[in-house]
């Protein structure tokens, strides 16, 4: 079966921009989860959406911001970019219950210039 | 809050030796932990998942145990081979607080030298 799939690849954005990613989950998932990656900070959740509902959300600014759609598919979208956003933004899809693992995609690679 | 923390930070074998990963976390009340590979610049590959019933799980070379009581994973690889080398996570799914999230280890960077 078809896995995650994340895109685009890789972005380069100027600072003060907007930048929107998306993730297309494994089929039957309904839980979409987004990570951020950065040398100095590791792995850090940014937000869980489940049936088109936000479940949870990590510790970012609200320039970070998300949707899912009906066909579970997610996007997210961070608003005037700063240097410091340049990182992999890592999507994950999960059946959605609590005993179920994640499965990752290959990520999208942002840089702000 | 959970903290999850893997010792070592980096770690260089000679192929074919048997390797061990550590992963320890914080809080004992979690539903399972999860144990990922990923290559340079790449996504996240699951290797194992350990619900908190299970004390162990082992897929090919890998075995992965846990002990939730005292807050420790580990990940044994058997005769290591040069196509291991990546970084190595482990990723806690927690209840009580907020839940649907993974938390992660600062991972292991293994290098298996030919």
């Amino acid at each position: 079966k078809a896995g995650v799939t994340q895109t685009p690849r890789y972005l380069i954005k100027t600072r003060g921009q907007q930048v929107t990613l998306s993730c297309s989950p494994i089929s039957g998932h309904r839980s979409v989860s987004w990570y951020q990656q950065t040398p100095g900070q590791g792995l850090q959740f940014l937000f869980e959406y489940f049936s088109e509902t936000q479940r949870n959300k990590g510790n970012f600014p609200g320039r970070f911001s998300g949707r899912q759609f009906s066909n579970s598919r997610s996007e997210m979208n961070v608003s005037t970019l700063e240097l410091g956003d340049s990182a992999l933004y890592l999507c994950a899809s999960s059946l959605g219950r609590e005993n179920h693992g994640y499965t990752f995609g290959s990520g999208t690679r942002l840089t702000v210039v | 809050k959970q903290e999850v923390t893997q010792i070592p930070a980096a770690l260089s074998v000679p192929e074919g030796e048997n390797l061990v990963l550590n992963c320890s976390f914080t809080d004992s009340a979690i539903y399972n932990l999860q144990w990922f590979r990923q290559d340079p610049g790449k996504g996240l590959t699951s290797l194992l998942l350990i619900q908190s019933s299970q004390r162990e799980q082992t897929s090919g070379r890998l075995n992965a145990s846990l002990d939730k009581s005292s807050g420790r994973s580990t990940l044994y690889i058997a005769a290591s081979q040069p196509g291991d080398s990546a970084t190595y996570l482990c990723a806690v799914h927690s209840y009580g607080g907020a839940t649907n999230k993974l938390i992660f280890g600062t991972g292991t960077l293994l290098a298996v030298q030919p």
